[in-house]
């Protein structure tokens, strides 16, 4: 079966722009997560969605924002680009219930 | 809070020699934890996780970790190592309940050597 799906792999923005990526779970996959990995800082939890609500979100300002759609497809958004949001983000999806969490390749985000 | 430690931020092995890469997690409640595996240019891929059953998990690849509550750790080995195991590594932790939210180390790059 089809894994998750991010779009698109990778991204070139210019500092004050706004830019949105896209995450495709695994079908009846209803939590999306939102991570964004950096050197300096790691893998940092950004937000996750289920069945259209935000359920957690972790410690980012509030540029960063996402949503879910009600195929579960869920999409972020940054604004206001900054130099220090170029970062790898992850998505990752995961069955109601379960503790497994599979993860998408990524959208690697470059701001110039 | 949750954390995570691993020990190490590069660990080198020999091919064929053991891999032991140590991850020391702090919870109020009973945890779950993951260890995933990342290669270059890639996403996170899910090696074994520990949630609450066996204390011993094995998972893709010959690797196995062992759940230690008296010592809070949850290291990954793998009696030997191949070429292809070269990656980076994270432990990560979530409170059993399943809140999306994954609290990660700040991983070990292996290193195999011929």
């Amino acid at each position: 079966k089809a894994g998750v799906t991010q779009t698109p792999r990778y991204l070139i923005k210019t500092r004050g722009q706004q830019v949105t990526l896209s995450c495709s779970p695994i079908s009846g996959h209803r939590s999306v997560s939102w991570y964004q990995q950096t050197p300096g800082q790691g893998l940092q939890f950004l937000f996750e969605y289920f069945s259209e609500t935000q359920r957690n979100k972790g410690n980012f300002p509030g540029r960063f924002s996402g949503r879910q759609f009600s195929n579960s497809r869920s999409e972020m958004n940054v604004s206001t680009l900054e130099l220090g949001d170029s970062a790898l983000y992850l998505c990752a999806s995961s069955l109601p219930g379960t503790d497994g969490y599979t993860f998408g390749s990524g959208t690697r985000l470059t701001v110039v | 809070a949750q954390s995570v430690t691993q020990l190490g931020s590069h660990v080198s092995v020999s091919e064929g020699a053991l891999v032991l890469l140590r991850c020391n997690y702090s919870s109020s409640v009973p945890p779950y934890l993951f260890w995933y595996v990342q290669y270059p240019n890639q996403g996170l891929q899910l090696l074994l996780k520990y949630t609450s059953a066996a204390t011993l998990v094995k998972g893709i690849n010959g690797f196995e970790a062992e759940f230690k509550k008296s010592e809070t750790s949850f290291h990954l080995t793998k009696p030997s190592a191949h070429m292809s195991d070269a990656a980076e590594y994270f432990c990560a932790v979530t409170p059993s309940g399943n809140t999306g939210k994954l609290i990660f180390g700040q991983g070990t790059t292996l290193q195999v050597k011929p």
